[in-house]
């Protein structure tokens, strides 16, 4: 079947333009994930849906970074005013819910070049 | 705070020359262990739960187990298609996000 699916699959804009970065979960999983895979460095949560509830946001590095989800399935992650920092691979995760037997899976993420 | 440390960083093995990698983890209340894959320019795709001191769990080449203090995942005659970063994470209580390892580079030579 379908796996998270995101886009674009690499996006290079200039410093101080703002982006977004789509995810497509799994048809049915309720929760969904931001994290980001910086050089070097290990994944790095940023933020989780689940459902209607309110979305946990602790882990946004700032309040440049946003994300929505409509309508409980794609998710939208924007970045305002790019740093030279925010470059990185942004990942989205998917599960059934948050439950110990239902694992995230992966989308394949997108690469952000800020030059 | 919560630490997920992965050793070694790299590791070069000859087809069919067995090891382990090692994630040790400083977590109260573990809730689980996650082991994940990750090939150049994918995501991670996943492995294996452990939610348990003293758990096992395998598939095809692939063995990982937990203690209270870390976890292995040992992987038996690999082979060249074994070659990846493997990731490990852990969540805890309630909580459903992952704090991840830096990943074990793992190189496998025909």
């Amino acid at each position: 079947g379908a796996g998270v699916s995101q886009s674009p699959s690499n996006k290079v804009t200039e410093k101080g333009k703002d982006v977004e970065l789509r995810c497509d979960p799994i048809s049915g999983h309720t929760a969904l994930y931001w994290y980001r895979q910086s050089l070097g460095q290990g994944l790095e949560f940023l933020i989780y849906f689940q459902g209607n509830s309110a979305p946990d946001k602790s882990g946004l590095p700032s309040d440049r970074f946003s994300a929505e989800r409509t309508g409980g399935s794609v998710s939208t992650l924007t970045i305002q005013r790019t740093q030279q920092e925010d470059s990185a691979v942004y990942l989205c995760a998917s599960s059934l819910g948050d439950g110990l037997n239902q694992p995230q899976h992966f989308g394949d993420g997108t690469r952000l070049s800020i030059l | 705070e919560d630490q997920v440390t992965q050793s070694p960083e790299a590791l070069r093995l000859q087809e069919g020359e067995s090891s382990s990698l090692n994630c040790s983890y400083t977590v109260s209340g573990l809730r689980g262990l996650f082991w994940y894959r990750q090939d150049p320019g994918k995501g991670p795709e996943f492995l294996f739960t452990l939610y348990s001191a003293g758990e096992e769990k395998e598939k095809e080449r692939l063995k990982a187990t937990l203690t209270k203090k870390e976890s292995f995942l040992h992987i038996t005659a690999p082979k060249p298609e074994d070659s990846a970063t493997y990731l490990c994470a852990v969540n805890k209580g309630s909580n459903y996000k992952l704090t991840f390892g830096k990943g074990t580079l793992l190189t496998v030579n025909p």
